[in-house]
Parts: structure tokens; C-alpha cells; sequence
């Protein structure tokens, strides 16, 4: 089956610090990957995404690599800010038909909180 | 505009009520989802509509019964629900079921049952 691994929060820093959260997956077939970030009392929106071996997503900075000979997709970002404190899910999507299309795969999920 | 509305935001109901969710989107996306998320866990996929049609349901109880009136809209109907089914129900859309396409969530109704 699918399944992601993040590691386990959660996470307090400093503002400034260089962020680093890991993320490891499996999966039948060629996934799709996704970081989404969860604000407080709010939905998720998606933070970047990958959907090829070596492609690197970014966003605010914000960066991940899908790397597929270690099947992996770790988010990092440089230099955190009081205003990134939220939760962060890693997540995958497996296309090519069977009961897996369409569904997000989601990991569970990393508490991040920055203090000033 | 890459907005995915719900309504309502909060909602208290007891286990006999009916009570509706209502989810919005008009960005032309074909598919659209019903998840499930309890306090510091992930979210956890419920339904999956693609062009109106139901094309999953994982193994939802009958107490949660969705309906794609539209290609704009998606609801979620409720009934004699237990107090563990209180949680935050969230929306997604995306323009197609793919493994590529993104999912965009809208930002929840929370639900109470007493």
C-alpha cells in the first residue's frame, strides 16, 4: 500500500534558524508529492509539489526534492519566521487507475512553532 | 481564484438533527472531496466526486450521505450522527482526478455533536 512517514514533532525554533522537516514515503506506482501547511482554525493550502523524480518544488521559500532512489521528499526552508508556525503534512497521490486515484495520502503531520 | 468556500463554519447538532454541509468552488474543477479531520491527526478522505458522480467512497458510514447537485457544488448530509463524529469536515477541489492535479482545500466546518 501508500503510505508517508514524517518525523515526529513537534518542532520549536528560533526565528532564523534553518528549518528541516524529513519526509519518506512508499508507494505502488510513480507518485505525485505534496507539502500542505495547516494555519490554526484553518483548512489546509498547499505549500509546494513535486511530480517527477529530481523536480524541486518551492514556495515562500520553502523548498523540497523528489528524490526517488531514497524515497524521500524533505522540506527544507532557510531562515524561519514567527509567521510559519503551523502544522505541515507530507503527502502523495498515485494516478494510474485503481482504488488509489484521486486520493491524497498524508503523513502525520509536523507541529511547527517559532519563537521570536 | 483558487477559493473553495464552506458553509457553515460552525455547527452544533444533537443525534437526531439533520443538518447540511455545503461546499462551493468556481474555478471549473471537475472533481471534488470530502474529508474527515480529528484534532492533531491528518485529514482522512471520506468521498471523492469526478464530473458529478460519486467515484469513491471509503467505506463512509450510511449517516453520511454526499451529494454533487452540480459541477460547482458538493454537499454532505447528515443524520443521526455520534459524538465521535465530531471533527473539522473539510472540502477539496481539483480539476481533474489525477495523481498530478492539486487538491484545494477549503477551510472547514467544524462540527460538534452532542
Amino acid at each position: 500500500g501508500n503510505s508517508v512517514t514524517q518525523m515526529e514533532g513537534p518542532v520549536t525554533l528560533s526565528e532564523e534558524a534553518f528549518l528541516t522537516i524529513n519526509c519518506t514515503y512508499t508507494a505502488t506506482g510513480y507518485p505525485s508529492l505534496f507539502w500542505y501547511v495547516q494555519y490554526p482554525g484553518e483548512g489546509l493550502q498547499l505549500l509546494l509539489k513535486a511530480t517527477k523524480a529530481d523536480d524541486k518544488g518551492s514556495n515562500k521559500g520553502f523548498e523540497a526534492t523528489y528524490r526517488k532512489e531514497t524515497t524521500s521528499f524533505h522540506l527544507e526552508k532557510g531562515s524561519v519566521q514567527v509567521s510559519d508556525s503551523a502544522v505541515y503534512f507530507c503527502a502523495l497521490s498515485v494516478g494510474a487507475g485503481g482504488t488509489s486515484y484521486g486520493k491524497l495520502t498524508f503523513g502525520q503531520g509536523t507541529i511547527l512553532t517559532v519563537h521570536p | 481564484d483558487t477559493e473553495v468556500t464552506q458553509t457553515p463554519k460552525h455547527l452544533v447538532m444533537g443525534m437526531t438533527n439533520k443538518k447540511s454541509l455545503k461546499c462551493e468552488q468556481h474555478m471549473g474543477h471537475r472533481a471534488m472531496y470530502w474529508y474527515k479531520q480529528k484534532a492533531k491527526k491528518p485529514p482522512e478522505l471520506m468521498f471523492v466526486y469526478s464530473y458529478e458522480k460519486l467515484s469513491i467512497n471509503e467505506s463512509v458510514p450510511s449517516r453520511f450521505s454526499p451529494e454533487c447537485p452540480n459541477s460547482s457544488l458538493l454537499n454532505l448530509h447528515l443524520h443521526a450522527l455520534q459524538p465521535e463524529d465530531s471533527a473539522l469536515y473539510l472540502c477539496a477541489s481539483s480539476r481533474q482526478i489525477t495523481s498530478t492535479d492539486t487538491q484545494y482545500f477549503g477551510p472547514g466546518t467544524r462540527l460538534t455533536v452532542l
